[in-house]
């Protein structure tokens, strides 16, 4: 059972670039999220999505775009790279709801943005 | 903005000892009150977790104390081990979807 896959494990960026991150998981999970992680500043939610076609902004969205087209894959796209995305980013999912609120993570993808 | 802060941001305990990390949140609304445990390179994962309707939770060594009135609640892990070493985070949602969490603490356990 693969869980949550997250590709790429390693990016380089110039500032400007554009790049997406893919993030897809096999359970079937209906709730599924972006995080960046940041020393000294823990988790924070950039984007969710609570199902295919449905999604919103969280701590700190702008310069991330997000879509949900089938329940299986949430990617999150940086449209024009900055320094300040450098970062660890994590997708993470769940079956949502009360009781069902376990966050599934993924092993992170590190970027860095030159 | 709705913060959980949590401290200290690092912790050094001898094998054996417990561990006690802390987390403080401002909004009563919060009705989730997980701990997330990540080992480097890896995503965390869940460890323990809590609603509010309960002042204490038990799972082998980790326990979750947690009081309401004060909006503070606690890791407690009892005979720390090396295996133990890694970072914690402890957060907290109003529901399932939107999770504030802490900064984290980076535990070491020494041998």
């Amino acid at each position: 059972n693969a869980g949550v896959t997250q590709t790429p494990k390693f990016q380089v960026l110039k500032t400007g670039q554009s790049m997406t991150l893919q993030c897809a998981q096999d359970m079937n999970h209906e709730y599924m999220s972006w995080y960046r992680q940041d020393p000294g500043m823990g988790l924070r939610l950039i984007h969710y999505s609570v199902g295919a076609g449905i999604t919103d902004q969280g701590e700190v969205p702008n310069g991330y775009n997000v879509s949900r087209s089938t329940t299986e894959d949430f990617p999150l796209r940086l449209l024009s790279a900055a320094p300040s995305q450098t970062s660890v980013y994590f997708c993470a999912s769940s079956y949502g709801g009360t009781a069902n609120e376990k966050l599934f993570f993924g092993s992170g993808t590190q970027l860095s943005v030159l | 903005q709705q913060q959980v802060k949590q401290s200290p941001q690092s912790l050094i305990v001898q094998k054996g000892g417990i561990s006690i990390i802390n987390c403080a949140y401002e909004n009563t609304a919060f009705d989730y009150f997980p701990w997330y445990q990540q080992f480097p390179g890896k995503g965390p994962a869940l460890l323990i977790a809590i609603r509010p309707d309960v002042s204490e939770k038990k799972e082998g060594r980790f326990t979750i104390s947690f009081n309401k009135s004060a909006k503070q609640f606690s890791l407690h892990i009892m005979d720390s081990q090396p295996g133990d070493s890694a970072t914690y985070f402890c957060a907290a949602s109003k529901g399932a979807y939107k999770y504030i969490f802490g900064t984290g603490t980076r535990l070491k356990v020494l041998a």
